[in-house]
């Protein structure tokens, strides 16, 4: 089993300020990396795929990037609404898996 | 618009079974594998199983293989989840999910989700 590890586990950060998240595959999942938003009492978003590509309607302060097993998203001036947890998925090799995510909170 | 319904949660003894439903609309449901994610209070999401366009093909994680059972009606337009041997760490909020490329693309991401329906396993 892949394990996709997260990190920060919490991540405090300003309005207007950029915020990049980390995600670690423990073996290579090629570009196969989504990452997902999620707001309390809501279903997860998809954000991006792909590694890189935004979802439809996604805007473009969100970005993605790999660099051999570890995956960023980068988050280029938060807005309010941007305040949530984000996870990261693989889905090169069976059992899918998800990271643990990561809680953006105001600071 | 494409609209994922659960439903079929609810409270059952362990040991117990529960079948839950996954009703979509707004897209050619055959040709899109299917899946269920599910998340217990407080955790992250984890992945239980999915299901090609055809039904032919499935896939479980191992914490539910043997006690759970992934299926799908194209007829109804309507996935399913049969559970039986329910224990405890199964309790979460379950999630259908459909992948954003057609069936056999094997990219499993997801675009849409349904709500969610929770499910409690405790005496």
């Amino acid at each position: 089993e892949i394990v996709m590890t997260q990190s920060p586990a919490t991540l405090p950060v300003s309005p207007g300020e950029r915020a990049t998240l980390s995600c670690r595959a423990s073996q290579s999942v090629s570009s196969n990396l989504a990452w997902y938003q999620q707001k309390p009492g809501q279903a997860p978003r998809l954000l991006i795929y792909g590694a890189s590509t935004r979802a439809t309607g996604i805007p473009a302060r969100f970005s993605g990037s790999e660099s051999g097993t570890e995956f960023t998203l980068t988050i280029s001036s938060l807005q309010s609404e941007d305040f949530a947890v984000y996870y990261c998925q693989q889905y090169n090799n069976w059992p899918l898996t998800f990271g643990q995510g990561t809680k953006l909170e105001i600071k | 618009e494409v609209q994922l319904l659960e439903s079929g949660g609810g409270l059952v003894q362990p040991g117990g079974s529960l079948r839950l439903s996954c009703a979509a609309s707004g897209f050619s449901f055959s040709s899109y594998d299917m899946t269920w994610v599910r998340q217990a209070p407080g955790k992250g999401l984890e992945w239980v199983s999915s299901i090609t366009g055809s039904g032919g093909i499935t896939n479980y994680a191992d914490s539910v293989k043997g006690r759970f059972t992934i299926s799908r009606d194209n007829s109804k337009n309507t996935l399913y989840l049969q559970m039986n041997s329910l224990r405890a760490e199964d309790t979460a909020v379950y999630y259908c999910a459909k992948t954003l490329l057609g069936s056999a693309s094997y990219r499993y991401y997801f675009d849409y989700w349904g709500q969610g329906t929770p499910v409690t396993v405790s005496s």
